[in-house]
């Protein structure tokens, strides 16, 4: 089955930039969506088909995806971003997600 | 307000059965691919199945495969899973969501992205 891996824990100062990976098998030839979830709330989808925004998501949020790896990259990383992110791929017909990163911002 | 929500969940006991609905409000609902995606607690998050705009259609991750069915009411604008034979490890919170499709240009195509979910809704299996 496919895997999509993503680093456990990632860590960023405040106003620095965040960058949360996403690894699977030729994910570059699949897009990629990411979700933000904050704790006790539903996820919130911040980035599909690679790199887009959806309305509302602000522009520090971007993505990438290429061979076998996806980026989020949050730019000027604020408090409020604390999080954990997801990306997610399909495999044929079946949705399949990474396993989370907790992003830290201390 | 494009909306989304669960209803259903409880506790239950192995074995059990329990059928969870999801009202959807602000879109139209039969234009949409359905998904239900599951969290267990502390856990990260699993598709379970979605299932297409008129029902015809419908796929499950390996682990509820003759368990669960999903199914839907286009005319109430509502979502469903039927979930039998319940066990310990189908422990989670359980999200309905909207699929939109990707498109590019004119195009467009399924599947796409979980682009609106439900607040959620607990179902705890007791041993």
């Amino acid at each position: 089955s496919y895997t999509l891996t993503q680093p456990p824990s990632v860590s960023v100062s405040p106003g620095q930039t965040a960058t949360i990976t996403c690894s699977g098998d030729e994910l570059g030839d699949r897009y990629a969506c990411w979700f933000q979830q904050k704790p006790g709330q539903s996820p919130v989808l911040i980035i599909y088909q690679d790199y887009k925004r959806p309305s509302g998501i602000p522009e520090r949020f971007s993505g990438s995806n290429s061979g076998n790896t996806a980026t989020l990259t949050i730019s000027g990383t604020q408090p409020l971003d604390e999080a954990d992110y997801y990306c997610q791929a399909w495999d044929s017909s079946t949705a399949v997600f990474g396993g989370g990163t907790k992003l830290t911002v201390l | 307000e494009v909306q989304l929500v669960e209803s259903g969940g409880g506790l239950v006991q192995r074995g059990g059965s329990l059928r969870l609905s999801c009202a959807g409000s602000g879109f139209a609902f039969n234009s949409y691919y359905m998904t239900w995606v599951r969290q267990a607690p502390g856990g990260g998050l699993e598709w379970v199945a979605n299932i297409n705009q008129d029902g015809s259609e419908k796929l499950y991750v390996d682990s509820v495969k003759g368990r669960f069915s999903i199914s839907r009411d286009n005319a109430k604008n509502s979502l469903f899973l039927q979930m039998s034979g319940l066990r310990a490890d189908d422990t989670a919170v359980y999200f309905c969501a909207r699929e939109s499709p990707y498109c590019s240009g004119d195009k467009c195509y399924l599947p796409g992205s979980f682009d609106i979910w439900g607040q959620g809704t607990m179902v705890a299996v007791s041993s």
